[in-house]
């Protein structure tokens, strides 16, 4: 994989499903994954950071794992909620890149009643 | 804190037109960034400093300036704007690349 890539592009849920997107990134040089949430008219705002392999990060009903040999993170959203609508976005920064964050085109998710 | 402030929030030019978009920062970061959002393309890099009087090119750097003479101030310039460059704007800072991106709230930009 040379860059960063999200699926699916979109997702529709009902309200209390549970949920997962996928982040794949160059496993080569890696050195952080970032996750962020991006609401429609707003800013991106970060979720987490990781950067060990077998790393899970948790915030109230979102978590993330990732697996930095084979180069993909796994975000999950339990008890999906009509306020967690919103594009989801991944960024892998890889030394030697020359300091820049690499994103994805983001996963938008869409939570009905 | 303010955070990061962004400058104007939206703005219409028409082709050919300069204009210079204000990006500051009261965090005392060291890394400042613009990305550009188009619709199925995510966010892309346009240009990046790693600190006061560094600059550098990102993934879309054709038509645009920066300078980054202040730790604070990171503003873009575009020096002929054409339609192509319709997009909302995003600045960002942290303390390091690889570290938590803080996102201003967007310039939107039309070119007729």
């Amino acid at each position: 994989i040379l860059n960063v890539e999200q699926s699916p592009q979109s997702l529709h849920v009902q309200e209390g499903d549970s949920t997962n997107f996928t982040c794949s990134f160059p496993s080569s040089n890696f050195y952080a994954l970032h996750w962020y949430r991006w609401e429609t008219a707003k800013s991106p705002k970060a979720l987490f950071v990781m950067t060990l392999n077998g790393d899970e990060k948790k915030k109230g009903r979102i978590s993330a794992t990732l697996n930095t040999k084979e180069g993909y993170s796994y975000l999950y959203i339990k008890g999906s909620q009509p306020e967690d609508s919103a594009t989801y976005l991944c960024a892998s920064f890889i030394t030697g890149t020359a300091s820049k964050l690499t994103f994805g085109t983001g996963t938008r998710l869409q939570v009905t009643l | 804190n303010a955070g990061v402030t962004q400058t104007p929030k939206f703005q219409v030019l028409k082709t050919g037109q300069s204009m210079t978009l204000q990006c500051a920062q009261d965090m005392n970061h060291e890394y400042m960034s613009w990305y550009r959002q188009d619709p199925g393309m995510g966010l892309r890099l346009i240009h990046y400093s790693v600190g006061a009087g560094i600059t550098d090119q990102g993934e879309v750097p054709n038509g645009y300036n920066v300078s980054r003479s202040t730790t604070e101030d990171f503003p873009l310039r575009l020096l002929s704007a054409a339609p192509s460059q319709t997009s909302v704007y995003f600045c960002a800072s942290s303390l390091r690349p690889r570290e938590t991106q803080y996102f201003g709230p967007g310039t939107r930009l039309l070119v007729l």
